[in-house]
């Protein structure tokens, strides 16, 4: 059985960094194709891709994201990074992190998400 | 960037009847489009992919259409639980590898 479990901070200030940990269990991050990415949703809109780290240590951002986005692993650990500088109150949203099983990019693996708001 | 529409917006049906839910891509995506289930306070669940596709454990009144630009979802019989919010998201094209629609709103007639 595949889980993921983000954690990390409910409440950022404005031009801070947010850091989110995506831990995992039932999958492999050392298999080819595999990805680990994350989602996020702010408060009654859409859903919106940010990152993704493949098995390989190759890293995939969403293009007007990628100055502030990072995204790393440790496979030892079974966890996933990401980082988002310079957070803003229209990042506020739920941050969900997802597993790619193969070489399409659909996702029917989700964690539980968790909600980050940005306010002072 | 390929841009997703869903249509409509809301999308008012009664119990027992069928659901005809649209996407449309601002260019030709093949059959690499995705549909999810999201319900409120949950997190979206992995309907359809390939198109036409179903998921693991998703019912067969789910059922997907489409290639190209013009995409549909069709639940065939509603039933109580299938009122939520439906996603496509298209995954063909870089950058970025995929982008969702603004979603459908399914409600109780």
């Amino acid at each position: 059985q595949i889980t993921l479990k983000e954690s990390g901070p409910t409440l950022v200030k404005p031009t801070q960094t947010l850091t989110l940990t995506c831990t995992f269990s039932g999958l492999s991050l050392s298999t080819s194709a595999v990805g680990v990415g994350w989602i996020r949703q702010p408060p009654g809109k859409a859903l919106e891709w940010l990152a993704l780290i493949y098995w390989n240590d190759d890293e995939r951002y969403m293009p007007s994201l990628k100055e502030r986005l990072t995204i790393t692993k440790d496979t030892s650990k079974n966890q996933v990074v990401l980082t988002m500088a310079n957070m803003d109150p229209v990042d506020t949203a739920t941050y969900y992190c997802v597993y790619k099983r193969g070489n399409a990019w659909y996702f029917e693996d989700w964690g539980q998400g968790t909600l980050v708001t940005v306010s002072s | 960037e390929i841009v997703m529409t869903q249509s409509p917006a809301t999308l008012s049906v009664s119990l027992g009847e069928r659901a005809t839910l649209s996407c449309r891509a601002s260019q030709s995506i093949s059959s690499n489009l995705a549909w999810y289930q999201q319900k409120p306070g949950q997190t979206p669940r992995l309907l359809i992919y390939g198109a036409s596709t179903r998921a693991t454990g998703i019912p067969a009144r789910f059922s997907g259409s489409g290639s190209g630009t013009d995409f549909t979802l069709t639940i065939s019989s509603l039933q109580s639980e299938d009122f939520a919010i439906y996603y496509c998201q298209q995954y063909n094209h870089w950058p970025p590898p995929i982008t969702f629609g603004q979603g459908t709103r399914l409600e109780i007639k």
